[in-house]
């Protein structure tokens, strides 16, 4: 089955600890995005990638880290995490070509508490 | 840049009443427009999307969508709805670099 994957779907941290929200699909997607949705600001693009070793900004980097080794996974980094990035947090994947035609296909989302 | 307004925060309905939520993107040029729904606890998916040709697009579920260019909207429609539309919807609009842009999200309600 086509999907994309997050682990772990809730977290609840303390601020200043380094954690990690792992992001995989199957579907040999080049694109692959992370999002950020927050109540009133629908969902707003952290980091995204155009393929392996290729990573760019989105429109909320602050305070993130991504990587992207292998072309199925692509994790969010958060050094040291703050209060203020409690939020739900979206991986999505989509093949480049055709990139904007396509449609992207959502992770079922991370839920992050930073105390 | 392109921009996505969805005008409406929350909307509750009962069954059987129809909807339209708005849309209203701020570019001029050639746009591609997507739907996607978020039901309670669950990822983002697919509504339906406008690339070019009728501007009257169906989607699954019932649901459709009129592209109107000279208004610059893409409103989504369903003639009837069911409790089970309970959702979060949003309209997105690719930028240039194939990035989607989403507006801030509609809050379907539907009461029994």
């Amino acid at each position: 089955e086509a999907q994309v994957t997050q682990n772990p779907r809730y977290l609840i941290t303390v601020t200043g600890k380094k954690l990690t929200v792992t992001c995989s699909q199957n579907m040999n997607h080049e694109y692959m995005s992370w999002y950020r949705q927050d109540p009133g600001l629908g969902l707003r693009q952290i980091y995204y990638s155009m393929n392996v070793e290729v990573t760019d900004k989105g429109d909320v980097p602050e305070g993130y880290k991504v990587s992207r080794k292998e072309k199925r996974n692509f994790p969010l980094i958060l050094e040291s995490p703050s209060p203020n990035q409690t939020s739900l947090y979206f991986c999505a994947s989509s093949s480049l070509q055709g990139l904007g035609y396509n449609e992207q296909f959502f992770g079922p989302g991370t839920r992050l508490t930073v105390l | 840049a392109q921009s996505v307004s969805q005008h409406n925060h929350h909307v509750i309905l009962s069954e059987a009443a129809s909807l339209e939520l708005g849309c209203n993107y701020s570019y001029g040029g050639t746009v591609n427009l997507f739907w996607y729904v978020q039901y309670p606890g669950q990822h983002l998916q697919l509504l339906l999307k406008y690339f070019s040709g009728d501007p009257l697009v169906k989607g699954i579920k019932g649901f459709e969508a009129e592209f109107i260019k000279s208004k610059f909207s893409f409103n989504l429609r369903k003639p009837s709805v069911q409790w089970s539309d309970t959702a979060e919807y949003f309209c997105a609009v690719p930028n240039q670099g194939g990035k989607l842009i989403f507006g801030q999200g509609t809050e379907l309600s539907v009461k029994p």
